[in-house]
Protein backbone atom coordinates (compact mmCIF):
# COMPACT_ATOMS: atom_id res chain seq x y z
CA UNK A 1 0.00 0.00 0.00
CA UNK A 2 1.43 3.35 -0.78
CA UNK A 3 0.27 5.30 2.91
CA UNK A 4 0.39 8.65 2.32
CA UNK A 5 0.71 10.35 -0.85
CA UNK A 6 1.15 14.36 -1.46
CA UNK A 7 1.93 16.58 -4.71
CA UNK A 8 3.79 18.22 -5.95
CA UNK A 9 6.81 16.99 -4.44
CA UNK A 10 8.09 20.47 -4.75
CA UNK A 11 7.65 24.13 -6.10
CA UNK A 12 8.40 27.43 -6.63
CA UNK A 13 5.63 29.80 -6.41
CA UNK A 14 5.34 33.85 -7.01
CA UNK A 15 4.59 35.78 -3.94
CA UNK A 16 0.28 36.83 -4.64
CA UNK A 17 -0.19 33.48 -6.39
CA UNK A 18 -2.79 30.60 -5.04
CA UNK A 19 -1.96 26.86 -4.90
CA UNK A 20 -3.26 23.71 -3.70
CA UNK A 21 -1.20 20.95 -2.07
CA UNK A 22 -2.29 17.57 -2.42
CA UNK A 23 -2.57 14.77 0.30
CA UNK A 24 -4.11 11.29 -0.32
CA UNK A 25 -4.00 8.39 1.71
CA UNK A 26 -5.45 4.67 1.64
CA UNK A 27 -5.37 3.51 4.78
CA UNK A 28 -9.22 4.52 5.43
CA UNK A 29 -7.65 6.71 8.88
CA UNK A 30 -10.61 8.82 9.65
CA UNK A 31 -7.98 11.85 11.27
CA UNK A 32 -5.61 13.89 8.84
CA UNK A 33 -3.40 16.50 9.40
CA UNK A 34 -1.46 19.25 7.69
CA UNK A 35 1.98 20.65 9.23
CA UNK A 36 4.19 22.95 8.37
CA UNK A 37 8.40 22.48 9.48
CA UNK A 38 10.94 25.10 9.74
CA UNK A 39 14.12 24.80 11.27
CA UNK A 40 14.46 25.45 14.79
CA UNK A 41 10.32 25.17 14.98
CA UNK A 42 9.42 21.77 15.00
CA UNK A 43 6.64 20.57 13.45
CA UNK A 44 3.37 23.36 13.58
CA UNK A 45 -0.23 22.12 13.09
CA UNK A 46 -2.07 24.21 10.53
CA UNK A 47 -5.12 22.40 9.85
CA UNK A 48 -6.97 19.07 11.13
CA UNK A 49 -9.75 16.90 10.43
CA UNK A 50 -11.34 14.62 12.61
CA UNK A 51 -12.87 12.87 9.39
CA UNK A 52 -14.68 13.42 6.80
CA UNK A 53 -16.95 16.60 6.47
CA UNK A 54 -15.46 17.94 9.16
CA UNK A 55 -12.30 20.39 9.71
CA UNK A 56 -10.58 22.50 12.08
CA UNK A 57 -7.56 25.04 12.75
CA UNK A 58 -4.46 24.23 14.43
CA UNK A 59 -1.59 26.49 15.86
CA UNK A 60 -1.17 28.61 12.34
CA UNK A 61 -3.77 28.38 10.24
CA UNK A 62 -3.66 31.91 8.70
CA UNK A 63 -3.54 31.95 5.02
CA UNK A 64 -4.26 28.24 4.23
CA UNK A 65 -7.61 26.06 4.05
CA UNK A 66 -8.47 22.73 3.69
CA UNK A 67 -11.42 20.51 3.11
CA UNK A 68 -12.17 17.06 3.69
CA UNK A 69 -14.65 15.68 0.93
CA UNK A 70 -14.10 12.32 1.45
CA UNK A 71 -12.12 10.00 3.37
CA UNK A 72 -8.75 9.54 1.52
CA UNK A 73 -8.15 13.08 0.47
CA UNK A 74 -7.14 15.90 2.05
CA UNK A 75 -6.08 19.08 0.23
CA UNK A 76 -4.14 22.37 1.68
CA UNK A 77 -5.08 25.78 -0.67
CA UNK A 78 -3.04 28.49 0.36
CA UNK A 79 -5.29 31.59 -1.36
CA UNK A 80 -2.43 34.22 -2.13
CA UNK A 81 1.53 33.09 -1.10
CA UNK A 82 3.60 35.15 1.18
CA UNK A 83 7.51 34.52 1.42
CA UNK A 84 6.43 33.13 5.00
CA UNK A 85 4.84 30.41 3.71
CA UNK A 86 8.07 29.09 2.22
CA UNK A 87 8.16 25.58 4.17
CA UNK A 88 8.15 22.33 4.00
CA UNK A 89 4.56 20.87 3.92
CA UNK A 90 3.49 17.55 5.69
CA UNK A 91 0.21 15.60 5.31
CA UNK A 92 -0.50 12.86 8.17
CA UNK A 93 -2.87 10.87 8.71
CA UNK A 94 -4.23 8.54 12.08
CA UNK A 95 -6.94 6.02 12.91
CA UNK A 96 -8.71 8.79 15.16
CA UNK A 97 -7.87 12.03 16.69
CA UNK A 98 -7.64 10.27 20.24
CA UNK A 99 -4.74 11.86 22.41
CA UNK A 100 -5.43 9.27 25.30
CA UNK A 101 -4.99 5.81 23.60
CA UNK A 102 -2.30 4.22 21.17
CA UNK A 103 -2.90 6.45 18.07
CA UNK A 104 0.58 6.63 15.60
CA UNK A 105 0.38 9.54 13.36
CA UNK A 106 1.60 8.77 10.10
CA UNK A 107 3.20 11.46 7.52
CA UNK A 108 3.60 11.90 3.72
CA UNK A 109 6.85 12.07 2.13
CA UNK A 110 6.40 16.45 2.00
CA UNK A 111 6.05 19.12 -0.21
CA UNK A 112 8.86 21.74 -0.41
CA UNK A 113 7.37 24.80 -1.26
CA UNK A 114 9.35 28.07 -1.83
CA UNK A 115 7.15 31.59 -2.48
CA UNK A 116 8.85 34.34 -4.19
CA UNK B 1 -1.26 25.84 26.12
CA UNK B 2 0.33 22.74 26.07
CA UNK B 3 4.25 23.23 25.29
CA UNK B 4 6.67 20.81 24.80
CA UNK B 5 9.91 21.77 25.40
CA UNK B 6 12.59 19.51 23.70
CA UNK B 7 16.74 19.57 24.38
CA UNK B 8 19.19 19.92 22.80
CA UNK B 9 18.46 21.54 19.62
CA UNK B 10 21.64 19.64 17.94
CA UNK B 11 24.45 17.42 19.01
CA UNK B 12 26.81 16.37 17.12
CA UNK B 13 28.79 13.00 17.97
CA UNK B 14 31.57 10.96 17.20
CA UNK B 15 30.41 7.29 16.20
CA UNK B 16 30.08 4.61 18.81
CA UNK B 17 29.44 7.35 21.75
CA UNK B 18 26.04 7.22 23.55
CA UNK B 19 23.18 10.52 22.70
CA UNK B 20 20.33 11.19 24.70
CA UNK B 21 17.59 14.04 23.84
CA UNK B 22 15.44 15.24 26.49
CA UNK B 23 11.46 16.31 26.60
CA UNK B 24 10.00 18.20 29.24
CA UNK B 25 6.14 18.94 29.21
CA UNK B 26 4.09 22.09 30.87
CA UNK B 27 1.38 19.68 31.76
CA UNK B 28 0.89 16.12 32.50
CA UNK B 29 0.86 13.90 29.59
CA UNK B 30 -1.45 11.30 29.59
CA UNK B 31 1.07 9.88 26.97
CA UNK B 32 4.35 10.55 24.91
CA UNK B 33 5.49 9.74 21.67
CA UNK B 34 8.57 9.83 19.41
CA UNK B 35 9.51 9.88 16.01
CA UNK B 36 12.37 9.82 13.96
CA UNK B 37 12.92 12.28 10.68
CA UNK B 38 16.27 11.00 8.56
CA UNK B 39 17.68 13.92 6.52
CA UNK B 40 15.50 14.77 3.85
CA UNK B 41 12.36 12.56 4.99
CA UNK B 42 9.28 12.44 6.92
CA UNK B 43 8.83 11.89 10.54
CA UNK B 44 8.62 8.49 11.41
CA UNK B 45 6.76 7.13 14.41
CA UNK B 46 9.10 5.01 17.12
CA UNK B 47 6.87 4.23 20.16
CA UNK B 48 4.47 5.52 22.49
CA UNK B 49 5.18 5.61 26.08
CA UNK B 50 1.97 5.60 28.51
CA UNK B 51 2.46 4.51 32.08
CA UNK B 52 4.76 6.37 35.00
CA UNK B 53 8.07 5.87 34.94
CA UNK B 54 7.88 3.42 31.72
CA UNK B 55 10.79 2.07 29.94
CA UNK B 56 10.88 0.48 26.78
CA UNK B 57 14.00 -0.53 24.62
CA UNK B 58 14.07 -0.88 21.03
CA UNK B 59 17.85 -2.48 20.41
CA UNK B 60 20.11 0.60 21.22
CA UNK B 61 17.28 2.75 21.93
CA UNK B 62 15.83 3.47 25.33
CA UNK B 63 13.00 5.51 26.10
CA UNK B 64 11.79 6.56 29.54
CA UNK B 65 8.62 8.49 30.66
CA UNK B 66 9.14 10.37 33.89
CA UNK B 67 7.13 9.40 37.30
CA UNK B 68 5.16 12.68 37.17
CA UNK B 69 4.44 11.71 33.59
CA UNK B 70 5.60 16.06 32.65
CA UNK B 71 9.01 14.69 30.72
CA UNK B 72 10.48 11.83 28.75
CA UNK B 73 13.81 10.66 27.33
CA UNK B 74 15.04 8.79 24.38
CA UNK B 75 18.90 7.68 24.90
CA UNK B 76 20.86 6.20 22.22
CA UNK B 77 23.56 3.82 23.00
CA UNK B 78 26.73 3.35 20.59
CA UNK B 79 25.70 5.79 18.29
CA UNK B 80 25.66 4.50 14.72
CA UNK B 81 26.16 6.50 11.44
CA UNK B 82 22.71 4.82 10.68
CA UNK B 83 21.23 6.62 13.71
CA UNK B 84 21.45 10.84 12.39
CA UNK B 85 18.33 12.72 12.15
CA UNK B 86 15.89 14.77 14.12
CA UNK B 87 13.66 13.10 16.87
CA UNK B 88 10.89 14.49 18.18
CA UNK B 89 8.62 14.09 21.12
CA UNK B 90 4.99 15.05 20.67
CA UNK B 91 2.50 14.70 23.40
CA UNK B 92 -1.10 15.44 23.26
CA UNK B 93 -2.53 19.25 23.47
CA UNK B 94 -6.51 18.83 23.98
CA UNK B 95 -7.33 16.71 21.01
CA UNK B 96 -4.15 17.45 18.80
CA UNK B 97 -0.77 16.23 19.25
CA UNK B 98 1.98 18.84 19.87
CA UNK B 99 5.34 18.44 18.40
CA UNK B 100 8.84 19.56 20.21
CA UNK B 101 11.17 21.42 17.96
CA UNK B 102 13.21 18.29 17.55
CA UNK B 103 17.03 17.73 18.20
CA UNK B 104 19.08 17.12 15.13
CA UNK B 105 21.96 14.30 15.23
CA UNK B 106 24.65 13.82 13.60
CA UNK B 107 27.82 11.32 13.86
CA UNK B 108 30.81 11.58 12.73
CA UNK B 109 32.51 8.44 11.72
Amino acid sequence: TAGITQAPTSQILAAGRSMTLRCTQDMRHNAMYWYRQDLGLGLRLIHYSNTAGTTGKGEVPDGYSVSRANTDDFPLTLASAVPSQTSVYFCASSDSMSTSSYNEQFFGPGTRLTVL
Amino acid sequence: GQQVMQIPQYQHVQEGEDFTTYCNSSTTLSNIQWYKQRPGGHPVFLIQLVKSGEVKKQKRLTFQFGEAKKNSSLHITATQTTDVGTYFCAGPGGNKLVFGAGTILRVKS
